[in-house]
């Protein structure tokens, strides 16, 4: 149980178009999710909090306007990275609080702006 | 913000050799995450930890939430090959939900 389900896997799009990620939980319901971004031999860097209903808590220099965070629903929260450009180019990963499950993650999605 | 001192960065060790790693705090944590990823794959979660003191195993695996809830350790018995990966602690602090990150171990293991 507790999985997320992260789409898509792998996108890769040209400088200035707008690439949409998303996460759903499949089997059981998500009032917060949280994204993140990972670049090579990093660690997971938390962009912002989405919370089911109102507007997402973005960190500290993460640009909202850029990267616009959709939950609108308790099982599907969304990601859009407009105007990409290459510097965008990352490992985007969501994930989900479960109750005495810890945090669960999805897959992740590898974005490559061209 | 907050950031967890994870050790070692990396190890190369010998198939069959135990492997321990630990992170620490200055400050208390209320939660300790023990996570696994793979080359393009999202963390999977191998031990969850809630109370100061708690050990806890999952198969060859066992971790523990320090008694000063500063820090917290996992051990890796007999390794297999396909133990290699990263292991990243994390942790949650005060009332809030968002999950602090070591900075990872890189475990390789030689067959």
């Amino acid at each position: 149980g507790a999985v997320v389900s992260q789409h898509p896997s792998r996108v890769i799009c040209k400088s200035g178009t707008s690439v949409k990620i998303e996460c759903r939980s499949l089997d059981f319901q998500a009032t917060t999710m949280f994204w993140y971004r990972q670049f090579p031999k990093q660690s997971l860097m938390l962009m912002a909090t989405s919370n089911e209903g109102s507007k997402a808590t973005y960190e500290q220099g993460v640009e909202k306007d850029k990267f616009l965070i959709n939950h609108a629903s308790l099982t599907l929260s969304t990601l859009t990275v407009t105007s990409a450009h290459p510097e965008d180019s990352s490992f985007y990963i969501c994930s989900a609080r479960v109750l005495r499950h810890g945090y669960t993650f999805g897959s992740g999605t590898r974005l490559t702006v061209v | 913000g907050q950031q967890l001192n994870q050790s070692p960065q990396s190890m190369f060790i010998q198939e069959g050799e135990d492997v321990s790693m630990n992170c620490t705090s200055s400050s208390i944590f209320n939660t300790w995450l023990w996570y696994k990823q793979e080359p393009g794959e999202g963390p999977v979660l191998l031990i969850a930890l809630y109370k100061a003191g708690e050990l806890t195993s999952n198969g060859r695996l066992t971790a523990q939430f320090g008694i000063t809830r500063k820090d917290s350790f996992l051990n890796i018995s007999a390794s297999i090959p396909s133990d290699v990966g990263i292991y990243f602690c994390a942790g949650t602090q005060g009332g809030s939900e968002k999950l602090v990150f070591g900075k990872g171990t890189k475990l390789t293991v030689n067959p």
